[in-house]
């Protein structure tokens, strides 16, 4: 089916901390997963992706990791700043013929001073 | 940095109405879409279009909605006879490949 899901619907961590946000799929013929940050009043901003040919992929102070094998995905975003609060949504990019993604609930991310 | 741009920010109308949603995709991708967020509630894939047709829609996108892209520049979502339950943020995205890029949105009001 088509369903991305996340296991917390809030998070708070200290400026500095490192933080881990989650998300499950339950499509196994998922390929494609993108990672987005949603500030109040804004579109989604594209963070990081990753295909299923892969287990891990750094960024600038992010890091996804994919785990296929039980269907769960994980953000990592090294030495929190303020400017990370946010909302953080996983995505399932189905391309089957066309590209649509399917976004999970999100979860909130405040970065305590 | 390229973005996608929408307009109006925020268009508030009467139950009933025609409403028209405008977006000016990133110039070189050949991939739109458009997608609602009722508020507090996840993002929801409404409809794409390649190649001057749409490529895929979801339940959501039923007769009230059309999209069209005009000219060369502009990709617009226009929903007919306007339901409460349509208030939401709408955005419109673009790709060039797998990467979309998302608008700013427009948060439309039906009252």
């Amino acid at each position: 089916g088509e369903s991305v899901g996340l296991h917390l619907p809030t998070l708070s961590v200290q400026e500095g901390d490192n933080s881990i946000i989650n998300c499950a799929y339950s499509n196994s013929a998922s390929d494609y997963f993108i990672w987005y940050k949603q500030e109040s009043g804004k579109g989604p901003q594209f963070i990081i992706d990753i295909r299923s040919n892969m287990d891990k992929r750094q960024g600038q102070r992010v890091t996804v990791l994919l785990n296929k094998t039980v269907k769960h995905l994980s953000l990592q975003i090294a030495a929190t700043q303020p400017g990370d609060s946010a909302v953080y949504f996983c995505a399932e990019n189905i391309a089957q013929g066309a590209q649509k993604l399917v976004f999970g609930q999100g979860t909130r991310l405040t970065i305590n001073p | 940095e390229p973005e996608v741009t929408q307009t109006p920010s925020h268009q508030v109308t009467q139950m009933g109405q025609e409403v028209i949603l405008r977006c000016v995709p990133i110039s070189n991708h050949l991939y739109f879409y458009w997608y609602r967020q009722i508020l507090g509630q996840k993002v929801e894939f409404l409809v794409s279009f390649y190649n001057n047709e749409i490529s895929e829609k979801s339940e959501i996108f039923d007769d009230q909605f059309s999209v069209e892209r005009p000219d060369g520049s502009n990709f617009t979502l226009k929903i007919r006879s306007t339901k409460l339950e349509d208030s939401a943020m709408y955005f419109c995205a673009s790709s060039e490949e797998a990467i979309q890029y998302f608008g700013a949105g427009t948060r439309l009001s039906v009252l």
